[in-house]
């Protein structure tokens, strides 16, 4: 159980375009998402976590306006990064938590590539 | 500030030469330390949620205890599959619900 999925796995992109990745619980509602980043051996940074019907909360030095996040269901979280630059390409990984205190679960990460 | 430190950065290992890893932590109320397994290319694979000092979790040859200050995850007999890198986190009660803040990982070869 606690599987959570992402979509692409990898994406290359134009300078300037928008991109958009999904990340879905697929055996569990969750009531929370949240989104990092990693750059090459480096560790996970939280971008922002999003309740389910709530605007997401962004960390600090995160632009909000740039990485739009939405939370429509308890499966289904989503990530657009507008007016994408090569300084966004990183590797995006989701992760999901049903409940209070509980642990989050991983996705497999979305390789993102802007040219 | 809520920090994590892993240590060492990188742990080339025999196969069947146990060891361990280390996870030095200080943060504001520690809700809960916990052990994630990450493999190249894929995002963390849970392992271990610890939650108070003197608490230890086992999964075939791992072994994660908890002190006040850090968290030892120990590999006994290690094998050449349980290379990767072990990324630890804490989620301490003033950093907002559920946050988790990661340590840079330690990077683990295992040598047949």
């Amino acid at each position: 159980g606690a599987v959570v999925s992402q979509h692409p796995s990898r994406v290359i992109c134009k300078s300037g375009t928008s991109v958009k990745i999904e990340c879905r619980s697929l055996d569990f509602q969750a009531t929370t998402m949240f989104w990092y980043r990693q750059f090459p051996k480096q560790s996970l940074m939280l971008m922002a976590t999003s309740n389910e019907g709530s605007k997401a909360t962004y960390e600090q030095g995160v632009e909000k306006d740039k990485f739009l996040i939405n939370h429509a269901s308890l499966t289904l979280s989503t990530l657009t990064v507008t007016s994408a630059h090569p300084e966004d390409s990183s590797f995006y990984i989701c992760s999901a938590s049903g409940a209070p205190e509980s642990e989050q679960y991983f996705g497999p990460g979305t390789r993102l590539t802007v040219t | 500030e809520d920090q994590v430190t892993q240590s060492p950065e990188a742990l080339r290992l025999q196969e069947g030469e146990s060891s361990s890893l280390n996870c030095s932590y200080t943060v504001s109320g520690l809700r809960g330390l916990f052990w994630y397994r990450q493999d190249p290319g894929k995002g963390p694979e849970f392992l271990f949620t610890l939650y108070s000092a003197g608490e230890e979790k086992e999964k075939e040859r791992l072994k994660a205890t908890l002190t006040k200050k850090e968290s030892f995850l120990h590999i006994t007999a290690p094998k050449p599959e349980d290379s990767a890198t072990y990324l630890c986190a804490v989620q301490a009660s003033a950093t907002g619900f559920q946050k988790l803040v990661f340590g840079t990982g330690t990077r683990l070869l295992v040598s047949p």
